[in-house]
This record gives structure tokens, C-alpha cells and sequence, in this order.
């Protein structure tokens, strides 16, 4: 069965300095994998997402994140965070024989920049 | 282009009663799902619909039924609420390949009482 980890449920990080999210996955085969960032009583957004190829990926709003296959890690990642930056940020999984693009979801981490 | 949308914002019910939670997209989208969304747990898929005509049980189905109206619409419905059902819902889309983000509404905060 597919299934995500985010160990920390919270990040705290200075306004400038770089940022890590840490993701970790577990699924049969090939995986596809996604980042979405939700802001306080908003929906999810998409933000990036790993299919195949380059195993840094870069995504919106300056995001990337780096595929780890040997590691099954997928750590979101920013070289300088921001004030917006704040809000609760989820790593996804889908295998890739997976039926109906079922998504399997992490719990969730906070991120929190302080200027 | 409003993509994904979900009615209504919020609903109070009592315990025992029944409500119907709305989402249409307007992406020509084959696949649409109904998730729950409560804290420390992220987000639980009740059902999905991979295409027109076809719904399927997610990971927490108990209480809810769907209807897959048309391509644009898949409805929630709760029978008789319970207090456990209390949460926010989230309604999303996504195209026909696998390789597909989903597509988010703004959610539906329900509270039983």
C-alpha cells in the first residue's frame, strides 16, 4: 500500500534563510509525487510534482525538491523563505499502477518563517 | 475560469440530519474525489469517481454516499450526520493521465452538533 511520511509537524525557519520539508514514501514501483501548500481557509494548491527525469524539480512561488530514490525522500526545499511562505505544506504519493489517480496524502507540516 | 467549486462555505447540522454537499469543475476533468481534512491527519479520501458513470469507496466511506451527476458535478451526501463526522471537506479534480495534479475547491466546513 502506498503511504507518506512527513516527520515534523512543524518547521521554523528566519526570513532569508533556506528551508527544508522533509517527505519520505512508500509504494510499489514507480512513484509520482506531489507538493501542495495550503494557506489558512483556502483550498490546497498544486505547487510541483515528480513523474521522471530530473530528480530536482522546480516548481512555483521559487519552490523545488529534490527525488531521492535510493532514500525514498522527496524533501521540498527553498534556498531563501519568505513571510508568505507560512502555511501547512503536504506531500503526496501515487503509485504508479495505482487506479482512479488515487493520491495518498501526508499529514501535513507547518511551515513557519518569522521576520 | 472558476475551476473547482464547492457549496456551501460552511453548515451546522444536528445529529441524525441529512445534507447534501455540492462541487462542480469546469475543467472537463474525467476524475473527481470528495476528501475530509481533519488536524493532525491530512487529507482522507471518503470516494472518488474516475470517470462519468463510475464512483468507488476511498479510505473512509462509512456515512457518505456520492452521485457522479455529470462530468462537471459529484455530489456528498451525508445521511443521518454524527458528531465524527465534523470536518473540513474538500472536493478536487483532476485529468484523465495518471501523471495529473488535482485540482482543489475551497472547501466545505461542517460542524454536528
Amino acid at each position: 500500500a502506498q503511504s507518506v511520511a512527513q516527520p515534523e509537524d512543524q518547521v521554523n525557519v528566519a526570513e532569508g534563510n533556506p528551508l527544508t520539508v522533509k517527505c519520505t514514501y512508500s509504494v510499489s514501483g514507480n512513484p509520482y509525487l506531489f507538493w501542495y501548500v495550503q494557506y489558512p481557509n483556502r483550498g490546497l494548491q498544486f505547487l510541483l510534482k515528480y513523474i521522471t527525469g530530473d530528480n530536482l524539480v522546480k516548481g512555483s512561488y521559487g519552490f523545488e525538491a529534490e527525488f531521492n530514490k535510493s532514500q525514498t525522500s522527496f524533501h521540498l526545499k527553498k534556498p531563501s523563505a519568505l513571510v508568505s511562505d507560512s502555511a501547512l505544506y503536504f506531500c503526496a504519493v501515487r503509485g504508479i499502477m495505482e487506479y482512479g489517480n488515487k493520491l495518498v496524502f501526508g499529514a501535513g507540516t507547518i511551515l513557519r518563517v518569522k521576520s | 475560469n472558476a475551476g473547482v467549486t464547492q457549496t456551501p462555505k460552511f453548515q451546522v447540522l444536528k445529529t441524525g440530519q441529512s445534507m447534501t454537499l455540492q462541487c462542480a469543475q469546469d475543467m472537463n476533468h474525467n476524475s473527481m474525489y470528495w476528501y475530509r481534512q481533519d488536524p493532525g491527519m491530512g487529507l482522507r479520501l471518503i470516494y472518488y469517481s474516475a470517470s462519468e458513470g463510475t464512483t468507488d469507496k476511498g479510505e473512509v466511506p462509512n456515512g457518505y454516499n456520492v452521485s457522479r451527476l455529470n462530468k462537471r458535478e459529484f455530489s456528498l451526501r451525508l445521511e443521518s450526520a454524527a458528531p465524527s463526522q465534523t470536518s473540513v471537506y474538500f472536493c478536487a479534480s483532476s485529468g484523465r493521465t495518471v501523471q495529473g495534479e488535482q485540482y482543489f475547491g475551497p472547501g466545505t466546513r461542517l460542524t454536528v452538533t
